[in-house]
């Protein structure tokens, strides 16, 4: 299976910075098929970015991701109050599905 | 309005097993695949497997193999998820998710395993 790791573990931020979350696979995804997900606490996951670089619907332009091959990137250009969450990335390229450890984006 | 709504929280001793219930509603729901991930207490999110709801094939999780299965009633637009031989460490709770990349979530059900 091929493991993601995220990182960093925890993102200690301002709102109205720019935050910057990596997620690095094991092995190479196929298509590029990452998506990356914003859960709040006692919330379901909410699905922000697919194909690595894909908003999801009604998501804001504020969201955007990168990456190919291996490296991927969650960018939140200017960090709002509702933004601070756990972060998780997915790849799906693969016959099974993996979840990287999370991202938590906590206010500074 | 898509919706997937999941059975209610369960309480199992250690050995036994849990059955969750999914129902779709708002789409077809032959045209997707649906998903099964849960998450423990604090923790992340695990990706557990598969179903296509015609004809019930499943790819699930290597760390699930021989103790999951995932099962579909097109009938009643409904797919199951069954754990034996539970343990403590599958205290969870237990989420469907719409298709992949997984644009609808069930509102989970949370397992609790204790003896």
């Amino acid at each position: 299976d091929i493991v993601l790791a995220q990182s960093p573990g925890t993102l200690s931020l301002s709102p109205g910075e720019r935050a910057t979350l990596s997620c690095r696979a094991s092995l190479t995804v196929a298509s590029n098929y990452v998506a990356w997900y914003q859960q709040k606490p006692g919330q379901v996951p909410r699905l922000l970015i697919y194909g690595a670089s894909s908003r999801a619907t009604g998501i804001p332009d504020r969201f955007s991701g990168s990456g190919s091959g291996t490296d991927f990137t969650l960018t939140i250009s200017r960090l709002e109050p509702e933004d601070f969450a756990v972060y998780f990335c997915q790849q799906y390229g693969s016959s099974r599905w993996t979840f990287g450890q999370g991202t938590k984006v906590e206010v500074k | 309005q898509v919706q997937l709504v999941q059975s209610g929280a369960e309480v199992k001793k250690p050995g036994a097993s849990v059955k969750i219930s999914c129902k779709a509603s708002g789409y077809s729901f032959t045209t997707y695949y649906m998903h099964w991930v849960r998450q423990a207490p604090g923790q992340g999110l695990e990706w557990m497997g598969i179903i296509n709801p015609i004809g019930g094939a499943t790819t699930y999780a290597q760390k699930f193999q021989g103790r999951v299965t995932m099962t579909s009633d097109t009938s009643t637009s409904t797919v199951y998820m069954e754990l034996n031989s539970l343990r403590s460490d599958d205290t969870a709770v237990y989420y469907c998710a719409r298709r992949s990349p997984h644009d609808y979530w069930g509102q989970g059900t949370l397992v609790t395993v204790s003896s």
